[in-house]
């Protein structure tokens, strides 16, 4: 049973527009929500996170918006650029830090010049 | 600081054997999380170690096992290898009020 799913294996989108990867979860005990990167040959790397308590956070390029009742968030990156291209992973986990992070499938970004 | 490593890069074993992974966490960091990243498919939780002991554990079966040293390195060991155990292996490590980093991960060939 997939708890955090993301239905888009793979997305392209234009250098310099947005691009915006969606996550749907179905565990109602998840409490903070996570976007990882992975590059081929390394580990996933930490993007940018949300609490169950906010509804958008942003850091530079990136925004995560969460909406809680439609059990649903999405990363956006504006300006997309070239670097951007990798596979991104949406995660979440309960209210304590140390429970275990639940990933999705991930989606797979290019970024077309 | 060198962030997490793992050893060994790649690794081809056969069904039956039984293998051994390390994790040397990132500098200052006391707690390490394994994962495992079939193909196509996001990384799998299998268990937490603090304190030298497995806190949490996912749905692996018992042929997972681990260790964490007093250094907070540590091993991850796969008994009676099945070929369905071809898989990226992750280590994570973290400390409280901080998000988990990645080792570059291990590659586990079952043949």
């Amino acid at each position: 049973d997939q708890q955090v799913k993301q239905n888009s294996p793979s997305l392209s989108v234009q250098e310099g527009r947005i691009s915006i990867l969606n996550c749907d979860y179905t565990n109602s005990m998840f409490d903070y929500f996570l976007w990882y990167k992975k590059y081929p040959a390394e580990g996933p790397t930490f993007l940018i996170s949300i609490s169950s308590i906010k509804d958008k956070n942003e850091d530079g390029r990136f925004t995560v918006f969460l909406n809680k009742s439609a059990k649903h968030l999405s990363l956006h990156i504006v300006p997309s650029q070239p670097g951007d291209s990798a596979v991104y992973f949406c995660a979440a986990r309960g209210v304590r830090r140390d429970d275990k992070i639940i990933f999705g499938k991930g989606t797979r970004l290019h970024i077309l010049p | 600081d060198a962030g997490v490593t793992q050893s060994p890069t790649h690794l081809i074993k056969t069904r039956g054997q039984q293998v051994t992974l390390r994790c040397s966490p990132k500098s200052g960091h006391d707690t390490v999380s394994w994962y495992q990243q079939a193909l196509g498919q996001g990384p799998q939780f299998i268990f937490q170690y603090y304190e030298e002991e497995e806190r949490q554990r996912g749905n692996f079966p018992d042929r997972f096992s681990g260790h964490q040293f007093p250094n907070y390195s540590s091993e991850l060991n796969v008994n009676a290898l099945l070929l369905g155990d071809s898989a990226l292996y992750l280590c994570a490590s973290w400390l409280a009020n901080n998000e988990q980093f990645f080792g570059p991960g291990t590659r586990l060939t079952v043949l």
